[in-house]
């Protein structure tokens, strides 16, 4: 059984590109959540998505950046015009079926380094 | 005041000791987390648990709803347990996990 996978691992830009980060979530797992972790602080809270569909985006900045989880494929986390604050670990993680709450599986990030 | 706290926030000890990691929060939780994260590393779920106390091999942890504290043990504690150990609560009503700010753990041999 596959986990969470995040691609790529490592992703440099430049200042003024564009980042996407990828999220495959646990097989089974129809709800997605990203996090993201600036250097020398904690994880926070970014997005929640389900297929097609953004539940709480109430961590996302408001600017330059967003998010979608479509019918077929991965959830993308998606950075225009990267700036060098954006540089931080993004985690993804996943879990099944919300019953009343449920275990989130964790991704192994992607480190975006901005030049 | 963060919703979550945890302390210690650096924690060294010789391999074999005992280790409690504490995490206090403020607010109506579901569920509490707690993470394993080794340095340029993944995050590992170690447990999750909305009341009682669950035990994993050396690993146990504990949480006082109405006291709104956990605690993370460590037994026989030895230099692979070398980590940042994070505890997370789903507030209640959300799906979305808050953080506390992690204890880095050090065990010399």
């Amino acid at each position: 059984n596959a986990g969470v996978m995040q691609n790529p691992r490592h992703l440099v830009r430049r200042r003024g590109q564009e980042a996407r980060l990828r999220c495959s979530p646990m097989k089974g797992h129809s709800h997605v959540y990203w996090y993201r972790q600036l250097p020398e602080e904690g994880l926070k809270f970014m997005v929640y998505l389900q297929k097609e569909n953004i539940i709480d985006e109430s961590g996302m900045p408001k600017e330059r950046f967003s998010a979608e989880f479509p019918k077929e494929g991965p959830s993308i986390l998606r950075i225009q015009q990267v700036v060098r604050g954006d540089s931080a670990a993004y985690f993804c993680a996943s879990s099944p079926r919300i019953v009343s709450y449920n275990e989130q599986f964790f991704g192994p990030g992607t480190r975006l380094t901005v030049l | 005041k963060n919703e979550v706290e945890q302390s210690p926030q650096n924690l060294t000890a010789q391999e074999g000791e005992f280790i409690t990691i504490n995490c206090s929060y403020s607010v109506g939780i579901s569920a509490l987390h707690w993470l394993q994260q080794h340095p340029g590393g993944g995050i590992v779920s170690l447990f999750m648990l909305s009341s009682g106390k669950k035990k994993h091999g050396r690993l146990i942890a504990t949480i006082n709803i109405q006291e709104k504290h956990s605690s993370l043990h460590i037994t026989a504690s030895h230099p692979r347990d070398s980590a940042v150990y994070i505890c997370a609560v789903l507030i209640q009503g959300a799906q979305k996990l808050v953080f506390g700010q992690g204890t880095r753990l050090t065990i010399n041999p």
